[in-house]
């Protein structure tokens, strides 16, 4: 058992509205990275926050957006919801500095239609 | 940039059988390699990790993996698969160090175990 938990499990919105979804790091870890898991394919690395903190980023437009809270859980925001954001996003954390061993939470399934 | 690339999709197996998936990498500089699995119906498990050091690695549930640098590939072995490997399998690389990178996975492998 990692100790990351997500919610919501299950999502549906409709394209254009706004979604946040939520991640409770494992005991000891300050970071959180967040992934986008499309059908078929590999995590893909959205952002991570450390110190509350954006400190890396992937391949997303802005309207994907997050937050850290000082007991390390993280939102991740979603503005303008769009077709091609159905996917599974997930939560990982880990220590900083510590060659980036990540442990995942079980996911949200964001559906938009 | 990172990437990565699995030979194969998707394998299917009978029980007994060996076992090696492999993994390439593009990345110009010193690299964290992990496999990851994920069981039907459970998130993502770090099965196998290589920081630096011994290339041959031991993870959970008695998995190893070889680091060749060289061709660039870390491959994941195990002596005979069980009907419980059937899974999703996913190789992921990063910088090490403290930086602010993520994981670079993979596409995946399927893997089937037939009994």
């Amino acid at each position: 058992e990692t100790g990351v938990t997500q919610s919501p499990t299950h999502l549906i919105k409709t394209r254009g509205q706004q979604v946040t979804l939520r991640c409770s790091s494992q005991s000891g870890h300050n970071t959180v990275s967040w992934y986008q898991q499309a059908l078929g394919q590999g995590p893909q690395f959205i952002f991570q926050y450390y110190r509350e903190e954006e400190n890396g980023r992937g391949n997303f437009p802005p309207r994907f957006s997050g937050l850290q809270f000082p007991n390390y859980s993280s939102e991740l925001n979603v503005n303008a919801l769009e077709l091609d954001d159905s996917a599974l996003y997930l939560c990982a954390s880990s220590v900083q500095g510590l060659n980036h061993e990540q442990y995942f939470g079980p996911g949200t399934r964001l559906t938009v239609t | 940039a990172q990437s990565v690339s699995q030979h194969n999709h998707h394998v299917i197996l009978s029980e007994a059988a060996s076992l090696e998936l492999g993994c390439n990498y593009s990345y110009g500089g010193t690299v964290n390699l992990f496999w990851y699995v994920q069981y039907p119906g459970q998130h993502l498990q770090l099965l196998l990790k290589y920081f630096s050091g011994d290339p041959l690695v031991k993870g959970i549930k008695g998995f190893e993996a070889e680091f060749i640098k060289s061709k660039f590939s870390f491959n994941r072995r195990t002596p005979s698969v069980q009907w419980s490997d059937t899974a999703e399998y996913f190789c992921a690389v990063n910088a090490p160090g403290g930086g602010a990178d993520g994981l670079t996975f993979g596409k995946g492998t399927h893997l089937i175990i037939q009994p």
